[in-house]
């Protein structure tokens, strides 16, 4: 089973859509949890950390669910810039190990 | 700004020369660095975790004879894919994590290898 679980996609929204990423965790010692944004031929780039009583930024809202093991965020007003692919990131055991989701792409269509 | 660099960004080589790329975090300093590559299309594969002052772990079906990876001091760690082969031909990526708890990784700009 692989530390973390993301569904690829792809998921294609109109403009303005409200749209929502899950991703699943295995360890429930799990430590840190981040959102990553990696547009075509580029590097991921940290988008926000997950804090464990949700944090919002702009149209962006991350939240966490210890209890079901996963992440979402959930990205509100879509705008065509908002097309890339969203990884998930999750640190844990054994030492503080980064495991990443194989990311889900996001396509906004105006 | 960038916190940690890579450099080249690009590079074209011929079959059979080996080329190194380096990663250097740029105002912390980072006992541990993380290699990945990616193909078109697919998700960042972990290639290897940098370990300063001591050899690096390589993942499983990566060959360390191949991709050598030096991390000499706490800013710098290089990559060096020796006598590289057209189907070594992909994106380079180091990542870094910043001191301290729930610190998130900072990637470098990547590198595109194309070997011809």
């Amino acid at each position: 089973r692989k530390e973390v679980e993301q569904d690829p996609g792809p998921f294609n929204v109109p403009e303005g859509a409200t749209v929502a990423f899950n991703c699943t965790y295995s360890n429930s010692a799990s430590q840190s949890f981040f959102w990553y944004r990696q547009d075509c031929r580029k590097e991921p780039k940290l988008l926000m950390s997950v804090y464990s009583s949700g944090n919002e930024d702009g149209r962006f809202t991350a939240q966490l669910n210890r209890a079901s093991q996963y992440i979402s965020l959930l990205i509100r007003d879509s705008k065509l810039s908002d097309s890339a692919t969203y990884l998930c990131v999750v640190t844990g055991p054994p030492g503080n190990q980064f495991y990443f989701g194989t990311g889900t792409s996001l396509t906004v269509i105006p | 700004g960038a916190v940690v660099s890579q450099h080249p960004s690009w590079v074209i080589c011929k079959s059979g020369t080996s080329v190194k790329i380096e990663c250097r975090s740029l105002d912390f300093q980072a006992t541990t660095m993380f290699w990945y590559r990616q193909f078109p299309k697919q998700s960042l594969m972990l290639m290897a975790t940098s370990n300063e002052g001591s050899k690096a772990t390589y993942e499983q079906g990566v060959e360390k004879d191949k991709f050598l990876i030096n991390h000499a001091s706490l800013t710098l760690s290089t990559l060096t894919v020796t006598s590289a082969h057209p189907e070594d031909s992909s994106f380079y990526i180091c990542s870094a994590p910043r001191p301290g708890f729930n610190s998130p990784l900072h990637f470098g700009n990547g590198t595109r290898l194309t070997v011809t």
